[in-house]
């Protein structure tokens, strides 16, 4: 099972572009890598996926190099409302029993 | 298009008490899984529902069970409540198995549940 590591918290201001970087040394060859934003008191929310290079959507890009041994969720120009939980997942693609595991996640603090 | 909704939003109980939990998932999807979020901690993976059988399971008690409808509801109950217990409890849904869409679930606001 693929582990992923992330820093705990992350700060930055208005209007920055903020990386976060996912760790994930032992993902295996058909592990996709999936990115979920938590508001505090809420439900996780689906942001990004990606298997291999860049995806970007109209939310955020994912980086991955081509080893695959990490990837990195960046943000555009955060604004105050993008302070949240950003969790990193590595999961399979298809059946098994596999455990998802979201593990604490990074805590974006978004400052004025 | 409706989302996730889970009741109640929030459940006082007593240890050693049961506490039941309620999901609905989004129209059309068949699959529906559980988390638990204790305060300070990430998602920790309860139970996964797919066609009305238990798919797969965490690493937590037997006294956490639970089962999905015909119309693929689902509920969480949790026997002889324990003061760890006490945790957001969120309910997803996905098409189909986790891993048909990429393991993109869509999660509930959650429910509270308190024991004292």
């Amino acid at each position: 099972l693929a582990k992923t590591t992330q820093p705990i918290s992350m700060d930055s201001y208005e209007g920055q572009e903020v990386n976060i970087t996912c760790s994930h040394n032992n993902i295996a060859t058909n592990d996709y890598i999936t990115w979920y934003q938590q508001f505090p008191s809420q439900g996780p929310r689906f942001i990004i996926q990606g298997y291999k290079t860049k995806v970007t959507n109209e939310v955020a890009s994912l980086f991955i190099p081509a080893d695959r041994k990490s990837s990195t969720l960046s943000l555009p120009r955060v604004s105050l409302s993008d302070t949240a939980v950003y969790y990193c997942l590595v999961a399979p693609p298809s059946g098994g029993s596999y455990i998802p595991t979201f593990g604490r996640g990074t805590s974006l603090i978004v400052h004025p | 298009e409706a989302g996730v909704t889970q009741s109640p939003t929030h459940l006082i109980k007593t240890r050693g008490q049961q506490a039941t939990l309620r999901c609905s998932p989004i129209s059309g999807h068949t699959s529906v899984y559980w988390y638990q979020q204790a305060l300070g901690l990430g998602l920790q993976f309860l139970l996964w529902y797919d066609e009305g059988e238990e798919r797969n399971r965490g690493n937590f008690p037997p006294r956490f069970s639970g089962r999905q409808f015909p119309n693929y509801s689902s509920e969480l109950n949790v026997n002889a409540l324990e003061l760890e217990d006490s945790a957001l409890y969120l309910c997803a849904s996905s098409l189909g198995g986790p891993w048909k869409r990429g393991y993109e679930q869509y999660f509930g606001p959650g429910t509270r549940l308190t024991v004292t």
